[in-house]
């Protein structure tokens, strides 16, 4: 079945503009995630989306971050003023919830990432 | 509080040889799942390996397995016969009851050699 779908794949940009990303998850998925990666470095969480909760954004690292999830599916991370440290690879994920007293063995399903670089 | 700790930013190990990756984690849960995952160069994050809080059993995938040791709060991945094509970064994951949230360690970079 489809994956993951991020666009777009690549997005150059200059130092100042806004730019949105796009996440599609894997249909009934109710978790997303957004994460940013440098080059050779780890996954920076910026934020989580829930079902109908409430987002954790407690990653975003700055204002000019945002993002929003439409319907519970389709999610857009919003970069605005963008800076030249905002360059790297964006990757969303999404899973099913577990549930409590059940499995936890739903796996996040990454997208390929977009990657960004402010110039 | 980091839930996941990566003490390995970088390993070497020979060709077809063993290799453990160490991950312990922080929660005070008694319902959680560790799960491993691979980057390789090309980006893409695959899934191998899943473990939860209440199995008995070390889970094993093919060439994978996941040590847990409960007590400890590890859940370290070895790696049998490694191979050229397991030369990759290796996260450590956790996902927690409370806010059913994954929480990532840093991250192990692994080279294998010829």
């Amino acid at each position: 079945g489809a994956g993951v779908s991020q666009s777009p794949s690549n997005k150059v940009t200059e130092k100042g503009k806004d730019v949105e990303l796009r996440c599609d998850p894997i249909s009934g998925h109710t978790a997303l995630y957004w994460y940013r990666q440098s080059l050779g470095q780890g996954l920076e969480f910026l934020i989580y989306f829930q079902g109908n909760s409430a987002p954790d954004k407690s990653g975003l690292p700055s204002d000019r971050f945002s993002a929003e999830r439409t319907g519970g599916s389709v999610s857009t991370l919003t970069i605005q003023r963008t800076q030249q440290e905002d360059s790297a690879v964006y990757l969303c994920a999404s899973s099913f919830r577990a549930w409590a007293g059940g499995p936890y063995n739903s796996p996040l399903h990454f997208g390929n990432g977009t990657r960004l670089t402010v110039t | 509080a980091q839930k996941i700790t990566q003490t390995q930013p970088g390993m070497f190990v020979q060709e077809k040889e063993a290799v453990t990756l160490d991950c312990t984690y922080d929660t005070s849960d008694q319902s959680y799942g560790l799960f491993w995952y691979k980057q390789p160069s090309s980006g893409e994050m695959i899934f191998l390996i899943y473990q939860g809080s209440y199995d008995e059993q070390n889970a094993t995938e093919g060439r994978y397995s996941l040590n847990f040791q409960k007590a400890r709060k590890s859940a370290n991945l070895v790696i049998s016969a490694s191979q050229l094509g397991d030369s990759a970064m290796y996260f450590c994951a956790m996902r927690d009851a409370i806010f059913n949230k994954f929480y990532f360690g840093s991250g192990t970079k692994l080279n294998v050699k010829p």
